[in-house]
Parts: structure tokens; sequence; C-alpha cells
């Protein structure tokens, strides 16, 4: 069965400060990974997507990228934190088929200080 | 983009059924449409999924009307623990671009 790890649960961060969340999937193969971002109390939004190694698409411009090095890794970085960069962020993959649904993670609560 | 709207929060009562009705007037023809489930501090967990009619699955039913400009999910008996953040999501996952979550319903079931 499909897997998804994403880590680490929770994060403390001081402004400026680099960025690297990690993301893996386990199970399948050349999958759709998704980075999302959702603010207290509000829903997720949607920050980058990536159908294959090294290719990575952005939906907002902003303080972060991402990368994906490997078929089923997915990396979120920033080189220096914003306090607008707190949030919980989470890692989903999608089988890249119009049938099925998504898979998530468990989150990142990331908390810049 | 397939946009939703779905109602902020609803309260309901443990053992009744809930609908929850999310609008997506401008859905295309191949889209789907999915329905998850978030907790807090959690990521959002798959309900149901359909493209049109009736579908039904041990947890809950998804109604999509001929024109599918909207759809209602159906939770029967609701309890305590069904009292989360609830999307609706329409598009197919074999766009990504596609895959974009509206505000969500906040369902709190009460005693």
């Amino acid at each position: 069965s499909q897997t998804i790890h994403q880590w680490p649960a929770t994060l403390v961060q001081p402004v400026g400060s680099p960025l690297s969340l990690e993301c893996t999937v386990e199970g399948t193969s050349n999958p759709n990974l998704y980075w999302y971002r959702q603010a207290a109390g509000r829903g997720l939004q949607l920050l980058f997507y990536s159908v294959g190694i090294g290719q990575i698409s952005s939906e907002v411009p902003q303080n972060l990228s991402a990368s994906r090095p490997q078929d089923r890794q997915f990396i979120l970085s920033s080189k220096k934190l914003l306090l607008s960069d707190s949030g919980f962020y989470l890692c989903a993959w999608g089988s890249g088929t119009e049938t099925g649904g998504y898979t998530f993670g468990s989150g990142t609560r990331l908390t810049v200080v | 983009l397939a946009k939703t709207t779905q109602p902020i929060s609803m309260d309901s009562y443990e053992g009744q059924e809930v609908n929850i009705t999310c609008s997506h007037n401008n859905i295309a023809t191949n889209d789907y449409i999915t329905w998850y489930q978030q907790f807090p501090s959690q990521g959002p967990r798959f309900i149901i999924q359909g493209y049109k009619t009736k579908v039904t699955n041990e947890v809950a039913s998804l109604f999509i009307p001929a024109d599918r400009k909207s759809s209602t999910l159906s939770l029967p008996r609701v309890s305590l623990s069904d009292t989360a953040v609830y999307y609706c999501l329409v598009g197919s996952s074999g766009s990504a671009r596609q895959l974009t979550f509206g505000s969500g319903t906040q369902l709190t079931v009460l005693p």
C-alpha cells in the first residue's frame, strides 16, 4: 500500500533562518506531489506541485521554493524565513489519473519567531 | 479552475443525518467531485468521490444531480467524532493545477 511520510511534525525557527521540510512517498511510482500551507483557521493554499523529477510549478510567488530530486521525494525550502511563513504545511500525492483521491501527510506545524 | 462554494459552518446533534452541499457551477466535463475530512493539526482524509448520480461507501453518500453544478455529502447518524472540517474538491487528479481546495465547512456535532 502507498504511504506518505512528512517530517518534522513541529518546528520552531527564528526569522531569517533557513528551512527544509521533506516528504517521501512509498508504494507508488511517478506520483504527482504537492505542498500546501494552511494558516490557522483557514483553508488549504496550494504552494507547489510536481509531476516528475525536477519539474516544479509554483502557484503562489513567495519566500519558499520546492525541489524534487528523486521520484518519490519532495522538499520545501526557504533561505530566510519570514514571520508570515508560519503555518501548517502539508505534503500530498496523487496518482495522476482522473479518478482517485489525494493522500496527505500528517503535516508540519511551523512557527517562525 | 472549478471554484467551489460551501457553507462556512454547520451544527448538528449526535445521531442525526448531516447533509453538506457544495456548489460548483463551472465544473468541467472531466472533473470529479471529491470530499475530504480534516481534523485539527492533521492532513485531510479522503472520504468519497463521484462523477454523477449517487455514490455510497461505508462512511458517507455523495449525491450529484444531473447538471453536476452541485453535490451533497451525506453523513448518516453523526457522532461527536465527526466534528471536523469538510472540503469539497472539484477537478481531475490528472491535472495538477486543478487541485484547489475551497474554504471548507466546519461541522460541529453536539451531544
